[in-house]
């Protein structure tokens, strides 16, 4: 099973500024890699998909990178509503597919 | 309207039976790759269960053999039985849809919380 580690666990971060996720494979998933968007009593978001392609409707302001084991999400300029977790997934290799811990984006 | 409807959660026993429900519209499952995600109470998510447009299903390992994972075509529901139900399978249960370029989750339900205690 390919572990996935996240950090910072929680980051603060004030309006308009930018927010620098980390997400970490313990093997190669090349770019088999999404980030997701949960608030508090919904249901998780597709934002990207491949590493780097914004899911449909979502902002410019969120990017992807990375490939192989290392993963970052950005999100250029945090407004009111990205205040939330964040989770990366793995399906490279599966079952299982596997998600890391998530990341909480807090206000500073 | 696309989504996805989960039912049958509540309070159950452990060692008991359920079955959830999750009713799919705006799209067709069966030509779809489908999988349940669970989140127990303040946790992080983790993968259940996948059944492919064929019907293979597949099981994360803390569940198999007890939970089953089929479709309806006909209702263009999916339904996950869940036996020998234990106190760590209490969780929100989400069904999703797996994209069309890899096993991400691209449509979510709502989800429907199982609670298992005694």
């Amino acid at each position: 099973e390919i572990v996935m580690t996240q950090s910072p666990a929680t980051l603060s971060v004030s309006p308009g500024e930018r927010a620098t996720l980390s997400c970490r494979a313990s093997q190669s998933v090349s770019s088999n890699l999404a980030w997701y968007q949960q608030k508090p009593g919904q249901a998780p978001r597709l934002l990207i998909y491949g590493a780097f392609t914004r899911a449909t409707g979502i902002p410019a302001r969120f990017s992807g990178s990375g490939s192989g084991t290392e993963f970052t999400l950005i999100i250029s300029s945090l407004q009111s509503e990205d205040f939330a977790l964040y989770y990366c997934q793995q399906y490279n290799r599966w079952p299982p597919m596997t998600f890391g811990q998530g990341t909480k984006v807090e206000i500073k | 309207e696309v989504q996805l409807v989960e039912s049958g959660g509540g309070l159950f026993h452990p060692g008991g039976s359920l079955r959830l429900s999750c009713a799919a519209s705006g799209f067709t499952l069966r030509s779809n790759f489908m999988s349940w995600v669970r989140q127990a109470p303040g946790k992080g998510l983790e993968w259940v269960s996948l059944i492919n447009s064929g019907g293979n299903t597949y099981y994360a390992d803390s569940v198999e053999g007890r939970f089953t994972f089929s479709r309806d075509n006909s209702k263009n529901t999916l339904y996950l039985q869940m036996n020998s139900l234990r106190a760590e399978d209490t969780a929100v249960y989400y069904c999703a849809r797996d994209g069309l370029n890899g096993m991400y989750f691209d449509l979510w339900g709502r989800g429907t919380l199982v609670t298992v205690s005694s």
